[in-house]
């Protein structure tokens, strides 16, 4: 299995300061199709998931623009421009490039 | 817009077969991939499997052998059915959408069905 390994497990973060988190895998997301499928999703407090960033860096539908995502290969980072109040939860990036889907333990983004 | 409910009972004896359902509303499940996925309380996310109302279902290895999973398009939902169930099978059951030109991302979430198994 592919192995995600999120950092930091935990970030404080000052309103309206950036926040970053990362995500490194144990192979190449870099699919034999040239696809890498790698997407990250938050969970807010007692809510389910809900998709923020697809294939590296696409946003989703609704998403604000203050969330973006780079990274290649092995290395991703999600990235909060301005960190708002309704951003507090827990964010995981996920792969879908080999079987079985795995995730990231979570990072768990609070205000200081 | 597509809409993902979970259902079934909250509470499954143990050695016994946890069974849960997903309705899925505003949209066709005769296209994409069904997906669950579990929450264990207080832990992360670990995948299932899928089904495609084509046949094509992928599981994960670590559960494969207790899983059954099914697709009713007449009732526009898909099933999960858990075998052998025990204290470790306790978590928050979770029913998505899998969408292909999104990079295989889980799109739309249902809201999540608590399942405990005692141990």
């Amino acid at each position: 299995d592919i192995v995600m390994t999120q950092t930091p497990l935990s970030s404080p973060v000052t309103l309206g300061q950036p926040a970053s988190i990362s995500c490194r895998s144990s192979q190449s997301l870099l699919h034999s199709d040239g696809t890498t499928y790698l997407s990250w999703l938050q969970q807010r407090p007692g809510q389910p998931p809900r998709l923020l960033i697809y294939k590296i860096s696409n946003r989703f539908s609704g998403v604000p623009d203050r969330f973006s995502g780079s990274g290649a290969g092995t290395d991703f980072t999600l990235k909060i421009s301005r960190v708002e109040a309704e951003d507090v939860g827990v964010y995981y990036c996920t792969q879908a490039t080999q079987f079985p889907y795995t995730f990231g333990q979570g990072t768990k983004l609070e205000i200081k | 817009q597509v809409h993902l409910q979970e259902s079934g009972p909250g509470l499954v004896k143990p050695s016994e077969t946890l069974s849960l359902t997903c309705t899925v509303s505003g949209g066709s499940i005769s296209r994409d991939y069904w997906s669950w996925i579990r929450q264990p309380p207080g832990k992360g996310l670990e995948w299932i499997g899928y089904v495609h109302h084509t046949g094509t279902t992928k599981y994960n290895p670590s559960l494969k052998s207790r899983i059954t999973t099914s697709l009713d398009t007449s009732k526009n939902q898909f099933s999960l059915k858990l075998s052998s169930v025990t204290a470790a099978d306790t978590a928050v059951y979770y029913c998505a959408r899998i969408v292909g030109v999104l990079g295989s991302a889980f799109d739309i979430w249902g809201q999540g069905t608590m399942v405990t198994v005692p141990s």
